[in-house]
This record gives structure tokens, C-alpha cells and sequence, in this order.
């Protein structure tokens, strides 16, 4: 199976700030590589899709990166409604396997 | 409006068995193929298994081999997941949810989830 990392696991940000969360998968996924968000008694929601490709609906602050092995999403400029934690996924190859989260917190 | 909805979840006891059930509308069910994910308490997101449109290619995650059975009803819009043998680590919120693939290459993503519904195991 692939194993997705990502990292930071927390992070804490103010808003109006910049951030980037990266994720590592444990072999080429190509542009395989999805991104979700998920906050507390909510279904996840998918932000980015094929490494860079923006999901209809979701905030052009948000974009993704990167290709083969790593990748990254970054957020330009946080808004309150934006803490909360993310995923990425693999979809390269079953299982489609996530990452272990990053929790983004009001600094 | 596309939606699916969970069912099914509770509490039973280690060893019980469970079924979940997904209603889908709003789309043609038949087309798109299906997966479960999991989130138990204070954890992050675990894809649990993924079954075709047509039920011919079926996935499970390791954790839950030869336990959970996927299935689906096209005539019925509807996905299923029978959970036997449950362990406390099965304890989670159980989500739905259809894959879609997009862009030129067909990158899958899941782009409708349900709200999710919670099964826990406990004696």
C-alpha cells in the first residue's frame, strides 16, 4: 500500500497569514493526489484534486502543488472559517490511502 | 441535489455483527463507484473499502479483511456495508461517500460524503 505523510501534524496560524502543509507519499503517485478538509461533525470536503486542480465552489485562496512524490497545499491569506484539520489522498492505487492530518489552529 | 445518506450505525458489542446502509439520490447511482471511510474518535480519516459501479472490483482496507463485506443495490441506489466480528477499534463515524474523476487523466476524488453515521463497539 501507499503510505501518505504529511507534515506538520498541528500547526498554529493567525488569520490573514499564509500557510503551507506538505504531504510525502512512500512512491511516485504521479498527480494522483487529492486534497480534503474536515472539521468536528462535518463530512469532509474536497478542496483540490489532481494535485493542483481547484474543486468548483472552494475559495481561490486555496491551491495545490506538486507532482511524483511531494506535494503541497497552500492557503494565501487563512479566514477564520478555515481552521480546521486536512487530508491529503493518494488515488493512484487501492487502497486510496490518506495522510494522518494536519490540525490548523487560531494562533 | 446529490446527496447520500448513512444508516444503520449503533452500539453493539464486541464479536456483534452491523450493517450500514447509504441512500444515494440525485444522481444515477449506477454510474459512479462507491467507498467507505472512517474516523474514530480523535482520529484522522481511514478508508475502509471501495466497491465498482458494476460490484466486479471490490478493495478493503487491511484492517478490515475478511470482516466487512461492500455491497450495492443499483435498482435500489443503494451501498452497503456488513461489518462481522466487530473489535472496539471498529469504533468510528462511518462515512459514504462517491468518487468522481476528474480532469482530463480521470484523477478520482471523493466529491459527495455523507454526514456520517457512528458505530460503536462496547461491551
Amino acid at each position: 500500500d501507499i503510505q501518505m505523510t504529511q507534515s506538520p501534524s498541528s500547526l498554529s496560524a493567525s488569520v490573514g497569514d499564509r500557510v503551507t502543509i506538505t504531504c510525502r507519499a512512500s512512491q511516485s503517485i504521479s498527480s494522483y493526489l487529492n486534497w480534503y478538509q474536515k472539521k468536528p461533525g462535518k463530512a469532509p470536503k474536497v478542496l483540490i484534486y489532481g494535485a493542483s486542480s481547484l474543486q468548483s465552489g472552494v475559495p481561490s485562496r486555496f491551491s495545490g502543488s506538486g507532482s511524483g512524490t511531494d506535494f503541497a497545499l497552500t492557503i494565501s491569506s487563512l479566514q477564520p472559517e478555515d481552521f480546521a484539520t486536512y487530508y491529503c489522498q493518494q488515488s493512484y492505487s487501492s487502497p486510496y490511502t490518506f495522510g494522518q492530518g494536519t490540525k490548523l489552529e487560531i494562533k | 441535489e446529490v446527496q447520500v445518506v448513512e444508516s444503520g450505525g449503533g452500539l453493539v458489542k464486541p464479536g456483534g455483527s452491523l450493517r450500514l446502509s447509504c441512500a444515494a439520490s440525485g444522481f444515477t447511482f449506477r454510474s459512479f463507484n462507491m467507498n467507505w471511510v472512517r474516523q474514530a474518535p480523535g482520529k484522522g480519516l481511514e478508508w475502509v473499502s471501495s466497491i465498482n459501479s458494476r460490484s466486479n472490483s471490490i478493495y478493503y482496507a487491511d484492517s478490515v479483511k475478511g470482516r466487512f463485506t461492500i455491497s450495492r443495490d443499483n435498482a435500489n441506489n443503494s451501498l452497503y456495508l456488513q461489518m462481522n466480528s466487530l473489535r472496539a477499534e471498529d469504533t468510528a463515524v462511518y462515512y459514504c461517500a462517491r468518487v468522481l474523476g476528474g480532469g482530463s487523466a480521470g484523477y478520482d476524488y471523493f466529491d459527495y460524503w455523507g454526514q456520517g453515521t457512528l458505530v460503536t463497539v462496547s461491551s
